[in-house]
C-alpha cells in the first residue's frame, strides 16, 4: 500500500517533556510537511521539507523541530518550549516537480498535560 | 494575517440539495487552488483542484468556481447526500516557496434526510 503513515494515533506526554511524532512515506515524494490543527481552526504550517538534509520554518515553528535524514521520512519533534502543545499534528508529502497536490496522513492527536 | 478567508462556518443542507461554501483570498501570487475533505478523526483527504488559467473544474458531483479578478473560488456540492457530511477546507498556495498551503478556517457541512 503505497501512502503516508503517521504513528502513534494517539499520543499522551507530561508538560515539561519532548516528544517526537513520526511520519513516514512510500509514494517517493520529494516534499514532506507538517501541518497543526486546533478545534475550530484551519490547518497551520510548522515546517516543511523540499529535500533530503534541508528544511524551512512555516508560519508556527516556535517550539518545534525536524530533520530530514532519509527521503521517506520527516519526524517531528515537539519540545518543551512549544507553550500549547495539545493538537492534532497532520503530515503531508508532494512529488517533485511541477506537481501541486499535497497528500496527507492520518494524523497523531497529542495530549499534554 | 488570515490570506485565504472561507464560509460559511457552517452549513445544513437537505439531501439532494446544493452545497455551496465560499473563499476569498488576498495574495495575488496564489495559482492553485485545493478544495479538502476531512471526517472527524482523519486526515484531510484531496477532493477537487483548480488552477487560475480556467473558471470552473467539475468532477462529479463537486464542482470549483473560480473568478480570478475578485479573487473568489467556491465549491459546489450537487445533489448532496449524508456521507457527505464533513468539514471542508479550502486553501491556496504558489509556486515556488515550498508550495505550502495557507487554508481556510473550514466548513462543517451536515446533509440531513
Amino acid at each position: 500500500d503505497g501512502g503516508i503513515t503517521q504513528s502513534p494515533k494517539y499520543l499522551f506526554r507530561k508538560e515539561g517533556q519532548n516528544v517526537t511524532l513520526s511520519c513516514e512515506q512510500n509514494l517517493n515524494h520529494d516534499a514532506m510537511y507538517w501541518y497543526r490543527q486546533d478545534p475550530g481552526q484551519g490547518l497551520r504550517l510548522i515546517y516543511y521539507s523540499q529535500i533530503v538534509n534541508d528544511f524551512q520554518k512555516g508560519d508556527i515553528a516556535e517550539g518545534y523541530s525536524v530533520s530530514r535524514e532519509k527521503k521517506e521520512s520527516f519526524p517531528l519533534t515537539v519540545t518543551s518550549a512549544q507553550k500549547n502543545p495539545t493538537a492534532f499534528y497532520l503530515c503531508a508529502s508532494r512529488a517533485a516537480g511541477g506537481s501541486y497536490e499535497q497528500y496527507f496522513g492520518p494524523g497523531t492527536r497529542l495530549t499534554v498535560t | 494575517q488570515q490570506q485565504v478567508k472561507q464560509s460559511p462556518q457552517s452549513l445544513i443542507v437537505q439531501k439532494g440539495g446544493i452545497s455551496i461554501i465560499n473563499c476569498a483570498y488576498e495574495n495575488t501570487a496564489f495559482d492553485y487552488f485545493p478544495w479538502y475533505q476531512q471526517f472527524p478523526g482523519k486526515g484531510p483527504a484531496l477532493l477537487i483542484a483548480i488552477r487560475p488559467d480556467v473558471s470552473e473544474k467539475k468532477e462529479g458531483r463537486f464542482t470549483i468556481s473560480f473568478n480570478k479578478s475578485a479573487k473568489q473560488f467556491s465549491l459546489h456540492i450537487m445533489d448532496s447526500q449524508p456521507g457527505d457530511s464533513a468539514t471542508y477546507f479550502c486553501a491556496a498556495s504558489f509556486t515556488g516557496g515550498g508550495n505550502k498551503l495557507t487554508f481556510g478556517t473550514g466548513t462543517q457541512l451536515k446533509v440531513e434526510l
